[in-house]
């Protein structure tokens, strides 16, 4: 079992519609990474948190490290929001490596 | 927000010939880089971790005399794919860590390179 879930793999939705990315780890980290990847391949930090909640324009992203679970929310979702979406945690006791989720492919149709 | 570069964002080669990629923290230092690789339709793999000053650490099963990698200064790693091969095809990418207390540490990743090797 991965250390690292994501759900739900693969995700379409219509214009407008909001969006809900799950994660859920199993061992204790100290932050959790967000990331989005184009299908260009580029990789784009959204966000990196530690507790509560973070928002940058219509993205939302929550963490309940008592639960070990992530979410993240993409509010009046656009076709360019379309990407695959990777939470990543850092493993180890210096947090040296992050052990990656399997990702979730978001399609946003006009 | 912190900016990581990768220089170049493609390139292709011939069998047997070396590739270097930069990896630059453009607006901080980077104590540490990551170098990983990513295979279509997989996840990140992470082949070795750079410290600046240091020898890198590789991931077993990586090749360190075929994955060169070199952390000269706080804002530029290289890594350098000695004698690619075919196999060697893939979508290289780094990452850049800050320091930002305590013993959490963000993570800034580059755009990524392809390399294709012929």
């Amino acid at each position: 079992k991965n250390e690292v879930e994501q759900s739900p793999q693969n995700l379409t939705a219509q214009e407008g519609e909001f969006i809900t990315i799950n994660c859920s780890y199993s061992v204790g980290i100290s932050a959790l990474h967000w990331l989005q990847q184009h299908p260009g391949g580029g990789i784009v930090s959204l966000f990196m948190l530690s507790s509560g909640k973070k928002k940058h324009g219509r993205l939302i992203a929550t963490i309940n490290i008592q639960e070990k679970h992530s979410s993240l929310h993409i509010t009046a979702s656009h076709p360019r929001d379309s990407a695959v979406y990777i939470c990543a945690a850092p493993v180890g006791t210096a947090g040296n490596k992050l052990t990656f989720g399997g990702g979730t492919r978001v399609l946003v149709k006009p | 927000g912190a900016v990581v570069s990768q220089h170049p964002s493609w390139v292709i080669c011939k069998s047997g010939t070396s590739v270097k990629i930069e990896c630059r923290s453009l607006d901080f230092q980077a104590t540490t880089m990551f170098w990983y690789r990513q295979f279509p339709k997989q996840s990140l793999m992470l082949m070795a971790t750079s410290n600046e000053g240091s020898k890198a650490t590789y991931e077993q099963g990586v090749e360190k005399d075929k994955f060169l990698i070199n952390h000269a200064s706080l804002t530029l790693s290289t890594l350098t794919v000695t004698s690619a091969h075919p196999e060697d095809s893939s979508f290289y990418i780094c990452s850049a860590r800050i320091r930002a207390g305590g013993v959490s540490y963000e993570q800034y990743f580059g755009p990524g390179t392809r390399l294709t090797v012929t």
